[in-house]
């Protein structure tokens, strides 16, 4: 079975510009999750999706992010413009319905400039 | 503010001996909890959970043991190998939204020869 895949592995940019991270889950997982992870922390809950619903987007910055997963599997999440705290590990996550473990992929370590 | 804590930021154990990571949390609603194990350059993965009405539970060397009435959760690794350094991420469920996951700062174990 293949794991949750993310892209691009590592991502550097200078603030105020665009960024997009792309995520594809476990087949047939409906739950997607947008974690970030700022160093010498643990992963913060960004956005989390049901099929191409959201469920849960309290802690997203939505004045600068922005996700969306549509036809329900792969989703992308957008930051516009980049500020420097931004700098951190976006993880991506998915499971299954009606079970609390999550599967992660790699993330994407960005840094702003 | 911190709902899920893990106040050792490292720890270092000989090959052999029991590691014991701890977690404490603040909200007496949290009901299920997770440890993660996070290598570097990849995701966090699933390591063992316990609901909140045990008070243990074991798979192979590794044993939550969770005390309700303190807050409090611990790993044990027993024998530890050096393939168990990583940094340990406790998790808690969030009682609203059950799929959501409250981490800790971790704990990173070093298991030396």
């Amino acid at each position: 079975e293949a794991g949750v895949a993310q892209s691009p592995r590592y991502k550097i940019i200078e603030k105020r510009q665009s960024v997009a991270f792309w995520c594809n889950p476990i087949s047939g997982h409906a739950t997607l999750y947008w974690y970030q992870q700022i160093l010498g922390q643990g992963p913060k809950l960004l956005i989390q999706f049901q099929n191409n619903g959201v469920v849960d987007d309290s802690q997203l910055p939505k004045d600068r992010f922005s996700a969306e997963r549509l036809k329900g599997v792969d989703s992308t999440l957008k930051i516009q413009p980049a500020k420097l705290e931004d700098s951190a590990v976006y993880l991506c996550a998915s499971s299954s319905d009606g079970y609390n473990e999550q599967f992660f992929g790699p993330g994407t370590r960005l840094t702003v400039l | 503010d911190q709902q899920v804590k893990q106040n050792s930021p490292s720890l270092s154990v000989q090959e052999g001996r029991i590691s014991i990571l701890n977690c404490d949390y603040t909200n007496s609603m949290f009901d299920y909890f997770l440890w993660y194990k996070k290598y570097p350059a990849e995701g966090p993965t699933f390591l063992i959970s316990i609901s909140s009405i045990k008070d243990k539970n074991e798979d192979g060397r590794f044993t939550v043991f969770l005390n309700k009435s303190a807050k409090h959760l611990s790993l044990h690794i027993v024998p530890s190998q050096p393939g168990d350094s990583a940094v340990y991420f406790c998790a808690a469920s969030d009682p609203y939204n059950t799929d959501k996951l409250i981490f800790g700062t971790g704990t990173r174990l070093q298991v030396f020869p």
